[in-house]
């Protein structure tokens, strides 16, 4: 069945470096790919997504890289800050299952001062 | 404000007792779902519905019932409740099926003894 792969699960980096957590996903005809951030006691919530028909997308420190060929996207977040702790997650939805979204296991980004 | 509210938060049941946990959402979207987080596991889609009066099922259905009778209310319902449904479960919502932003509930920790 479709499968989101996500890695690493935890992740503790130095205040100020670069964090970046990969997912490959099963299903070739997946167009859609969100990263969601949940935050302690709370729900998640959207940071950053990307569509198919592009290769990269930038948020301020964030940024998204989709890669099709290899069915590959990653999140990489510069200059992290202690506000970015957080279980991160990705997650894959297109044509066959657009009405579903998979997502991966989660990572758990600490950030250490 | 727009939100998605879900009632209780918290609930502590026993093996075969019955319950319902509300979702409801302000946003007037069309898409609703539910989903389980599990440790490893990231989030799981048990239900999901397109709009009023269709539902489909997840990844993960057994065990669990919906309903969509109103646009705003999208309840879960555990006929017989058992110790592996102990989880923390999540409702979302999105204006429409594809390729956009899920708005999540605060959660409901579940726990079956």
């Amino acid at each position: 069945g479709e499968n989101v792969e996500q890695h690493p699960s935890t992740l503790s980096v130095q205040e100020g470096d670069s964090a970046v957590i990969k997912c490959t996903y099963s299903d070739s005809a997946s167009n859609y790919f969100p990263w969601y951030k949940q935050e302690l006691g709370k729900g998640p919530q959207l940071i950053i997504d990307i569509r198919s028909n592009v290769g990269e997308k930038k948020d301020q420190r964030i940024a998204v890289t989709l890669n099709k060929t290899a069915k590959h996207f990653s999140l990489h977040i510069t200059e992290t800050q202690p506000e970015d702790s957080a279980v991160y997650f990705c997650a894959a939805s297109g044509k066959s299952s657009a009405s579903k979204i998979i997502f991966g296991s989660g990572t758990r980004l600490s950030i250490r001062p | 404000e727009a939100q998605v509210t879900q009632n209780p938060r918290y609930l502590i049941t026993v093996t075969g007792k019955k319950l319902t946990v509300t979702c409801s959402q302000n946003m007037n979207h069309e898409y609703m779902s539910w989903y389980r987080q599990d440790p490893g596991l990231g989030l799981r889609q048990i239900y999901y519905s397109m709009n009023v009066e269709v539902t489909d099922k997840g990844d993960v259905p057994e065990g669990y019932k919906v309903s969509r009778k109103e646009k705003r209310n999208f309840p879960l319902i555990l006929e017989s409740p058992s110790p592996n449904q102990t989880s923390l479960y999540f409702c979302a919502s999105s204006p429409r099926v594809f390729y956009n932003e899920q708005f999540f509930g605060p959660g409901t920790r579940l726990t079956v003894l």
